[in-house]
């Protein structure tokens, strides 16, 4: 039962334009998300979170929306750079003594020049 | 400047072999996990420790064991490899306090191939 799904396995986007990657999720108990960035042969980094109780948090190139009511997160990266080309991952975290950290199966970006 | 540290990097096991994969982490972090990538997956939970002394089952526990030795070191013991468990093996931690809201650290990885 995959509680963070990513339906996009991947995604191509032009150099400069916004690229989007979607997340949904299926446990109501999740109240904390994250994104993560993951390059080839190495261990992914994070990249930017949300708390439920926002429904967007920003970080220079990177926002992140959270649409509690459908149990959906996009990440927006704008404007898109070759250097975004890499895997995504969405994770989700429960609150209140629950260690766990779910994770989607990842979305492959690329930039195009 | 260590943060999360993998060994080995890469390893090949025969079938039936066993072997422990190593995991350290000098950022006092409370919880850790072992996941394992494959194509098309994502990142899977193997286990987790909230703390030393501690362990949880993930989504894909079957085949393997794990031991929190102390704060800093996580193992991941295959004991007698297959096949199906060929995958790039994460290790991760976090501090947690009670509340969800922190980011996990990872090693780079081992890619394990059994044959």
């Amino acid at each position: 039962d995959q509680q963070v799904k990513q339906n996009s396995p991947s995604l191509s986007v032009q150099e400069g334009r916004i690229s989007i990657l979607n997340c949904d999720y299926t446990n109501s108990m999740f109240d904390y998300f994250l994104w993560y960035k993951k390059y080839p042969a190495e261990g992914p980094t994070f990249l930017i979170s949300i708390s439920s109780i926002k429904d967007k948090n920003e970080d220079g190139r990177f926002t992140v929306f959270l649409n509690k009511s459908a149990k959906h997160l996009s990440l927006h990266i704008v404007p898109s750079q070759p250097g975004d080309s890499a895997v995504y991952f969405c994770a989700a975290s429960e609150d209140f003594g629950n260690e766990k950290l779910t994770f989607g199966t990842g979305t492959r970006l690329t930039i195009i020049p | 400047n260590a943060g999360v540290t993998q060994t080995p990097k890469f390893q090949v096991l025969k079938t039936g072999q066993s072997m422990t994969l190593q995991c350290a982490q000098d950022m006092n972090h409370n919880s850790m996990y072992w996941y394992r990538q494959d194509p098309g997956m994502g990142l899977r939970l193997i286990y987790y420790s909230a703390s030393e002394g501690t362990t949880d089952k993930g989504e894909v526990p079957n085949g393997y064991n794990v031991s929190r030795l102390n704060k800093r070191e996580f193992s991941l013991r295959l004991e007698s490899a297959a096949p199906s468990q060929t995958s790039v093996y994460f290790c991760a931690s976090r501090h947690y306090a009670g509340t969800g809201n922190t980011e996990a650290f990872f090693g780079q990885g081992t890619r394990l191939t059994v044959v």
